[in-house]
């Protein structure tokens, strides 16, 4: 069957670095999205993750493992803003447009 | 501006009562999707389309309808809402232009059915 796993919650100190982990099992893979979600928002694309290895956008960067299925978010220097949810998702084939999100990590940012 | 705009953002209604959630994209995106947001289960997907006249199910199709007749329009049809389709709806975009295949999302819709 079609799983992405997450942490539930998160909790980190301002200023610090986190690292959010996602494992998916599916049919197919294209690639690793991940989201951002703010209380009360919608959710925004973070970035996007097709072959292994790191991608960097700022202070966030997200990191791709084919070969174990897993993909993590790290975000640094944290900033009380960061205080949201945060998904991965994953693009299944064969339709291009068929994405499926994990549960999200609830992320707590202490001052 | 850049844009998936939903409408209503928040509406109350009755069971059986038939309901249209609109959205609408200024993008040009081939790709359309509804998702319904409930605590503890994430996004799930109800709806997509790749282009003008293709539609298809996501995961939770049950109770919902949509059309695609025009390239930036994307309706979300209830004809006989119950009380367990209470959620918040997300209506979504993408480009197949793109190399990031990442979504643009409207603000939402907070739908209650009593």
């Amino acid at each position: 069957g079609q799983s992405l796993e997450q942490p539930s919650e998160v909790t980190a100190v301002e200023g610090a670095i986190v690292q959010i982990n996602c494992t998916y099992q599916t049919s197919g893979f294209y690639g690793l999205s991940w989201y951002q979600q703010h209380d009360g928002g919608a959710p925004t694309f973070l970035s996007y993750n097709a072959l292994d290895g790191l991608e960097e956008t700022g202070r966030f960067s997200s990191f791709l493992s084919r070969s174990d299925s897993y993909g993590y978010l790290l975000l640094q220097e944290l900033q009380m803003k960061d205080s949201a949810s945060y998904f991965c998702a994953v693009r299944e084939p064969p339709r291009d447009d068929k994405i499926i999100f994990g549960k999200g990590t609830r992320l707590h940012i202490l001052p | 501006e850049a844009q998936v705009t939903q409408n209503p953002r928040y509406l109350i209604t009755v069971t059986g009562k038939k309901l249209t959630v609109t959205c609408s994209q200024n993008m040009n995106h081939e790709y359309m999707s509804w998702y319904r947001q409930d605590p503890g289960l994430g996004l799930r997907q109800i709806y997509y389309s790749m282009n003008v006249e293709v539609t298809d199910k996501g995961d939770v199709p049950e109770g919902y309808k949509v059309s695609r007749k025009e390239k930036r329009n994307f309706p979300l049809i209830l004809e006989s809402p119950s009380p367990n389709q209470t959620s918040l709806y997300f209506c979504a975009s993408s480009s197949t232009g793109t190399t990031n295949y990442g979504y643009t999302f409207g603000s939402g819709t907070r739908l209650t059915v009593v």
